[in-house]
């Protein structure tokens, strides 16, 4: 089967970096996305990586190696407005996104 | 402003009764999708349509039905709802299958 592994969640002080992990096993492997959530609104798009290595993109980076399965989201300089879930989603052999379950992240002052 | 619309906001509806959740891009965007969010799962996908005149069964497709005529629009409907069904209903579209997606506000459906 296919399988996205996120911690449920993980809590981290303003100004501070912090590192949420994904692990995954799929049906093929046509890229991987990383988006932000807010609670009660809609997921909005963040990185996409397709080939191993580092993507950066301001505050955030994002980290990929294909042949270990896993994905990292690298939030740096922490602000209060991070405080959101974080889903990672894996581009399957049928160009289907498979989701994982997020991980809530709480910023704490 | 550009974007995904989704209606109604939210709903309540009775257990059997039939349901349609709308769905509209101003985008042009190719592929239209539907998920249904959980608490304590990932998105879950229902039904997609890659482009104007296709669908496809995705991950959860038991109880829902959609189709797409336009390129614009793509309704989800429940034929005969079912507490099991009680979900946050997503919608989005993306340029085609190899670009992110970008979602609807999402609709929150409570079947009694």
């Amino acid at each position: 089967g296919q399988n996205i592994d996120q911690p449920t969640e993980m809590t981290a002080t303003e100004g501070a970096i912090v590192q949420i992990n994904c692990t995954y096993q799929t049906s093929g492997f046509n890229g991987l996305f990383w988006y932000q959530q807010h609670a009660g609104e809609a997921p909005t798009f963040l990185s996409y990586n397709v080939l191993d290595g580092l993507e950066e993109k301001g505050r955030f980076s994002s980290f990929l190696s294909r042949s270990k399965g896993y994905s990292y989201l690298l939030l740096k300089e922490l602000q209060m407005k991070d405080s959101a879930s974080y889903l990672c989603a894996v581009r399957d052999s049928n160009y289907q996104l498979i989701w994982g379950a997020g991980t809530k992240l709480i910023i704490k002052p | 402003i550009a974007g995904i619309t989704q209606a109604p906001t939210s709903q309540i509806l009775a257990a059997g009764r039939r349901m349609t959740l709308r769905c509209t891009q101003d985008m042009r965007h190719n592929a239209m999708y539907w998920y249904r969010q959980d608490l304590g799962l990932g998105l879950r996908l229902i039904h997609y349509s890659n482009t104007a005149g296709t669908t496809g069964k995705g991950e959860v497709p038991d109880g829902y039905s959609v189709s797409r005529a336009n390129t614009d629009d793509f309704p989800l409907t429940l034929a005969s709802a079912v507490p099991s069904q009680t979900s946050v209903y997503f919608c989005a579209s993306s340029t085609d299958s190899n670009q992110p997606q970008h979602f609807g506000d999402g609709t929150r459906l409570s079947i009694l």
